[in-house]
C-alpha cells in the first residue's frame, strides 16, 4: 500500500530554522515534491527531487534519500508569512503528475 | 492568479441538488486533476484527465461525474451529495517540462463545498 507520513504540526520562531521530515512507503518512486499551503489558498510548487542529495532554493531546501524513502524540507531565516501547511508528496510513476500526498504539515512562526 | 482558476470560490447545497464545479487553466497545459481535500486527510485524487481523455478515476463514486469538453476547461459535476461529501475540491494542471516529465502539478484555489 500506499503510506506517507509527516509531523502534524510544528512550531519555530521568527529567524529560525525547521526540518520538514517525511517519509513514504510506495509501490513505485518517480519524484518527490514538496508544497506550502496557506489557509484558504492553492498549494503551490517549492521543490521537486528525484535523486538522492540536497537541492537548495533560497531559504528552501529539500533532501531525498531513496533508499531510506526519506526527504525532508529545510526552512532556513523564518519568516511570519512561512506560516503554512507544507505537503509531502511522490509520484509513483513517470508521464503524468498523479501525486500521492501526506497529510501535511502545519508550521506555527511565532515572533 | 495562479493560472488555474475555479468557481464558484464557495458552494452550500443540499443533498438533492445538482450543481458544478468548473475550473480554467490558463497555462497551455495538456493533463487537468480533481483532487479533494477533507480535514485532517491526505488529498486525494479523484479523476485525471489528460488531453480531453480520462486516464484515471480513483473509486469515485457516480454521484461526482467529472467532464472535460478541451484541453483548458475541466467540470465537476455534483448531484445527490452526502454530508460527508463537504470539502475543499481542488482542481490542477500539468504539462511537460524540458527532460519530458511531467512539470509541477499547478493548483486553482478550490471550490469549498458544504452539502447539507
Amino acid at each position: 500500500g500506499q503510506n506517507i507520513d509527516q509531523p502534524t504540526e510544528m512550531t519555530a520562531t521568527e529567524g529560525a530554522i525547521v526540518q520538514i521530515n517525511c517519509t513514504y512507503q510506495t509501490s513505485g518512486f518517480n519524484g518527490l515534491f514538496w508544497y506550502q499551503q496557506h489557509a484558504g489558498e492553492a498549494p503551490t510548487f517549492l521543490s521537486y527531487n528525484v535523486l538522492d542529495g540536497l537541492e537548495e532554493k533560497g531559504r528552501f531546501s529539500s533532501f531525498l534519500s531513496r533508499s531510506k524513502g526519506y526527504s525532508y524540507l529545510l526552512l532556513k531565516e523564518l519568516q511570519m508569512k512561512d506560516s503554512a501547511s507544507y505537503l509531502c508528496a511522490v509520484r509513483e510513476r513517470s508521464g503524468y503528475s498523479t501525486l500521492t500526498f501526506g497529510k501535511g504539515t502545519m508550521l506555527l512562526v511565532s515572533p | 492568479e495562479t493560472g488555474v482558476t475555479q468557481t464558484p470560490r464557495h458552494l452550500v447545497m443540499g443533498m438533492t441538488n445538482k450543481k458544478s464545479l468548473k475550473c480554467e487553466q490558463h497555462l497551455g497545459h495538456n493533463a487537468m486533476y480533481w483532487y479533494k481535500q477533507s480535514a485532517k486527510k491526505p488529498l486525494e485524487l479523484m479523476f485525471v484527465y489528460n488531453f480531453k481523455e480520462q486516464t484515471e478515476n480513483n473509486s469515485v463514486p457516480s454521484r461526482f461525474s467529472p467532464e472535460c469538453p478541451n484541453s483548458s476547461h475541466l467540470f465537476l459535476h455534483l448531484h445527490t451529495l452526502q454530508p460527508e461529501d463537504s470539502a475543499l475540491y481542488l482542481c490542477a494542471s500539468s504539462g511537460r517540462d524540458s527532460q519530458n516529465y511531467n512539470s509541477p502539478l499547478h493548483f486553482g484555489n478550490g471550490t469549498r463545498l458544504t452539502v447539507t
